[in-house]
């Protein structure tokens, strides 16, 4: 069984520009969600996807947008990249929506940096 | 959403029995209490989840009080390996979205 997989590992971008991340699920998941997690911090919830639809979304502004893939594979894309964007992106599968008592995989993320 | 209070660091022996606390006062009866960790330059990884009752599993064991305004993560026996940031979690069970994180407890252990 093949876990969740990121990439690239590392990204290096300056202010102002779009970037690209994408995430491989773990077999047989069909929902991604993706995080941030700045440095000392605990993640913080972007969104999430379901059957290649958006299922929620936290306090990120709209140039945070992303994708699903018929595959469950996904892409968070940043736009107008900011300082504050530099960060630790995460990734999580989970198998099926529907009960909280289904935990999340996660991936090893992608570490952004903004200069 | 409900909130979660946990100590910033705590120490501990390789060896030796850990009591991670968490106090969730407010939370509700929908919500289940999940833990997960983070080592050092990974995503985090689910420990253990429960509702009411106390739980075990491989890697740890969940106490939670008759009041469920608080819980313990367990780790029978602590490896340098456990070093990690460990996160309480409460989780509507109505609701399959976001895992909001707080800034967990971060866990040494001492050889």
């Amino acid at each position: 069984e093949t876990g969740v997989t990121q990439s690239p590992t590392h990204l290096i971008k300056t202010r102002g520009q779009q970037v690209t991340l994408r995430c491989s699920s773990q077999s047989g998941h069909n929902t991604v969600s993706w995080y941030q997690q700045a440095l000392g911090q605990g993640p913080q919830f972007i969104f999430q996807y379901y059957r290649e639809e958006e299922n929620g979304r936290g306090n990120f502004p709209p140039r945070f947008s992303g994708l699903q893939f018929p595959n469950y594979s996904s892409e968070l894309n940043v736009n107008a990249l900011e300082l504050d964007d530099s960060a630790l992106y995460l990734c999580a599968s989970s198998p099926i929506l529907g009960t909280s008592r289904n935990e999340q995989f996660f991936g090893p993320g992608t570490r952004l940096t903004v200069l | 959403d409900a909130k979660t209070t946990q100590p910033n660091s705590m120490e501990s022996n390789e060896e030796e029995p850990v009591h991670l606390p968490c106090n969730h006062s407010t939370i509700s009866g929908t919500d289940y209490i999940h833990w997960y960790r983070q080592l050092p330059s990974q995503g985090p990884e689910y420990v253990i989840h429960g509702l009411t009752s106390n739980v075990n599993n491989r890697m740890a064991s969940l106490a939670i009080a008759e009041d469920r305004k608080s819980s313990t993560l367990i780790l029978h026996r602590a490896t340098l390996r456990d070093a990690a940031v460990y996160y309480c979690i409460l989780r509507d069970m109505n609701r399959d979205d976001k895992i909001i994180f707080g800034k967990g407890t971060r866990l040494h252990i001492l050889p």
